[in-house]
């Protein structure tokens, strides 16, 4: 399988529950990303990973918590959240993060509906 | 001023008409820029890329002006599947991070 992969496509999840979403890339790619887009609203950053080294956490809440196992894998564990948190989480990377001339590969996204 | 900003639209074009869209940025370090095209709840997809004054691929034109700080970008001979929304992307930082417009949606109509 090849681009960039995104489990599970749809979540929905109480405000009690604990939850982790998946993404994985087969591109040989050293940077992974998770964007989240609300509606109506321009993609925002969350966490950027540089060679599975969390190189930036963009003042997201602590209930947001990712895990970089290695270059290939990225997680994004969720718990206690608020409706206000649904939204389309996307994952992507970059062929290489010392370049900007190279745009993201982008995952099909997890649309997650907080109940 | 925000980092990027974009006419949210919508535009709505003929089949086979010409549409420009511009995008304005901030920060006057960017070096390459992008637009991506995104349907309706599905991931950005990359359309192009503009590294110098511009760059064109069959019916899409996309130019950048340095020195005021927008790049446009130049639909020719519109289709029916090119409706979606048009995003604006500038890097900002280390890392390859890009902040993202938050789009312009075109509707061509028969």
């Amino acid at each position: 399988e090849t681009g960039v992969t995104q489990t599970p496509r749809h979540l929905v999840m109480g405000m009690t529950n604990k939850k982790s979403l998946k993404c994985e890339q087969h591109l040989g790619h050293n940077a992974m990303y998770w964007y989240k887009q609300s509606a109506k609203k321009p993609l925002e950053l969350m966490f950027v990973y540089s060679l599975e080294e969390r190189v930036e956490n963009n003042s997201v809440p602590s209930r947001f918590s990712p895990e970089c196992p290695n270059s290939s894998h990225l997680f994004l564990h969720l718990h206690t959240l608020q409706p206000e948190d649904s939204a389309l989480y996307l994952c992507a990377s970059s062929q290489d993060w010392r370049a900007t001339n190279y745009g993201y590969t982008f995952g099909s996204g997890t649309r997650l509906t907080v109940v | 001023r925000k980092e990027v900003e974009q006419d949210p639209g919508p535009f709505n074009v003929p089949e086979g008409a010409t549409v420009a869209f511009n995008c304005t940025y901030s920060n006057s370090a960017s070096q390459s820029f992008f637009w991506y095209r995104q349907d309706c709840r599905k991931e950005p997809k990359l359309l192009m890329s503009v590294y110098s004054s511009g760059n064109e691929d069959g019916r899409f034109t996309a130019q950048l002006n340095r020195a005021s700080q927008y790049i446009s970008l130049l639909i020719r001979d519109s289709k029916l599947s090119d409706s979606a929304t048009y995003l604006c992307v500038v890097p900002s930082g280390g890392y390859n991070k890009l902040i993202f417009g938050a789009g312009t949606r075109l509707a061509v109509h028969p």
